[in-house]
């Protein structure tokens, strides 16, 4: 089965910050990398499918790039509402893989 | 817009069994492989199990397989989960997720609200 590496496991940053969260494959999966917001007691939100596209009605803030095994997740001018956990999760050998996921949490 | 609503959740003795749903509108069921991932409160997310459009082909976790069985009923709009020798590490959030693709690559584009389930003497 792929690995997901994913960091760091917890960040802490200032309203209006830039965020950056990697996630590193075990394996090559091409760009079929996504990511995933969850809000405290509420199911996660897809935000990015195939490393780099927007889910519909996801803000321009934020974006994902990367292919092959590493891959990278951005908050542009971070705000208050995005205080979650995001994940990262990719589909292989007929197995879904998340990362271990990453806290963000605003100063 | 697509909504999946979970229930079934509860409390259950080791070794029990318990049966979740989840009821799909707002969208053509039939249309779509589904899936069950859990979250153990706090902790992560795994993915369970997952379902083609007619029941053909299942797939699931090492962990779950041979003591949990996904279904659906494509009449119903509804899609099931039934666990079997239920173990403590069972406890979790259970989401009912919708399989997507736009290409080659696969995710879960709509999610539940989730439904709890507790292993616990």
């Amino acid at each position: 089965d792929i690995q997901m590496t994913q960091s760091p496991s917890s960040l802490s940053a200032s309203v209006g910050d830039r965020v950056t969260i990697t996630c590193q494959a075990s394996q090559d999966i091409n760009n079929h990398l996504n990511w995933y917001q969850q809000k405290l007691g509420k199911a996660p939100k897809l935000l990015i499918y195939d490393a780099s596209n927007l889910a519909t009605g996801v803000p321009s803030r934020f974006s994902g790039s990367g292919s092959g095994t590493d891959f990278t997740f951005t908050i542009n001018s971070l705000q208050p509402e995005d205080i979650a956990t995001y994940y990262c999760q990719t589909y292989g050998n007929y197995v879904y893989t998340f990362g271990q996921g990453t806290k963000l949490e605003i100063k | 817009e697509a909504q999946l609503v979970e229930s079934g959740g509860g409390l259950v003795q080791p070794g029990g069994s318990l049966r979740l749903s989840c009821a799909a509108s707002g969208f053509t069921f039939r249309s779509y492989w589904m899936s069950w991932v859990r979250q153990v409160p706090g902790k992560g997310l795994e993915w369970v199990a997952d379902i083609k459009q007619d029941g053909s082909d299942k797939y699931y976790v090492d962990s779950v397989r041979g003591r949990f069985t996904i279904l659906r009923d494509n009449a119903k709009n509804s899609l099931y989960l039934q666990m079997n020798s239920l173990r403590a590490e069972d406890t979790a959030i259970y989401y009912c997720a919708r399989d997507s693709s736009q290409g080659s690559g696969w995710f879960f584009d709509y999610w539940g609200q989730g439904t709890l389930v507790t292993v616990s003497s």
